[in-house]
């Protein structure tokens, strides 16, 4: 059974840093890209950052950049991201979510997600 | 940017048939998926590449395309079925592909 579970969410002063886990299991970690959405109390999914299985590829949404770092390390099936700098707007569940890619066209979805761990940004 | 554009609630009484729509001009030639989320839970995947159904997803849920607008259509609507729905597509107007999402439709079931 595929399992994702977050953990490093809290409460964070505006400026501040966290940084959030990923625990997968389940499936062979090291083969699939992976992801981090946000959803904002109240609000809609925001897709924050993907890496490919052999962080080879990384991206991040332009409200992140600059600011947030995605990694992982297949040898401890797990994925991170660091925050640093964070906004009273980044205030928002964060959920790890594993991806399905289509070869030819780049588009992907994602097929797992886990329960999400809060992030509060507030003084 | 680009933006998929979905009605903020819908309604329907057990038994009928919801259709959720999602609009945007890329989807002619992207793919759509639709998420499933119940509160204080996970999104969870109903649909993909448009019409495919995952294992262990009810037969009553299914997806449909036309031109710039997506339907995931319930039949039979049951009242587990009220919870928030979100389409998904790609955002290749930049340099790479990207995810963009809609921003959700909450299903009634009066």
């Amino acid at each position: 059974e595929v399992q994702l579970v977050e953990s490093g969410g809290g409460l964070v002063k505006p400026g501040g840093s966290l940084r959030l886990s990923c625990a997968a299991s389940g499936f062979t970690f090291s083969s699939y890209s992976m992801n981090w959405v946000r959803q904002a109390p109240g609000k809609g999914l925001e897709w924050v950052s993907s890496i490919s299985s052999s962080s080879s590829y990384i991206y991040y949404a332009d409200s992140v950049k600059g600011r947030f770092t995605i990694s992982r390390d297949n040898a401890k099936n797990s994925l991170y991201l660091q925050m640093n700098s964070l906004r009273a707007e980044d205030t928002a569940v964060y959920y790890c979510a594993r991806d399905i890619r289509d070869g030819s066209s780049g588009e992907y979805y994602f097929d797992y997600w886990g329960q999400g761990t809060l992030v509060t940004v507030s003084s | 940017s680009y933006e998929l554009t979905q009605p903020p609630s819908v309604s329907v009484s057990p038994g009928q048939t919801a259709r959720i729509t999602c609009s945007g001009d890329a989807l002619p030639k992207q793919y759509a998926y639709w998420y499933q989320q119940k509160p204080g839970q996970a999104p969870v995947l109903v649909i993909y590449k448009d019409s495919e159904r995952p294992s262990g997803i009810p037969e009553r849920f299914s997806g449909s395309s036309s031109g710039t607008t997506v339907t995931l259509t319930i039949s039979g609507v049951q009242a587990e079925d009220e919870a928030d729905y979100y389409c998904q597509s790609a955002d290749s107007s930049g340099t790479y592909q990207n995810v963009v999402f809609g921003g959700g439709t909450k299903l009634t079931v009066l």
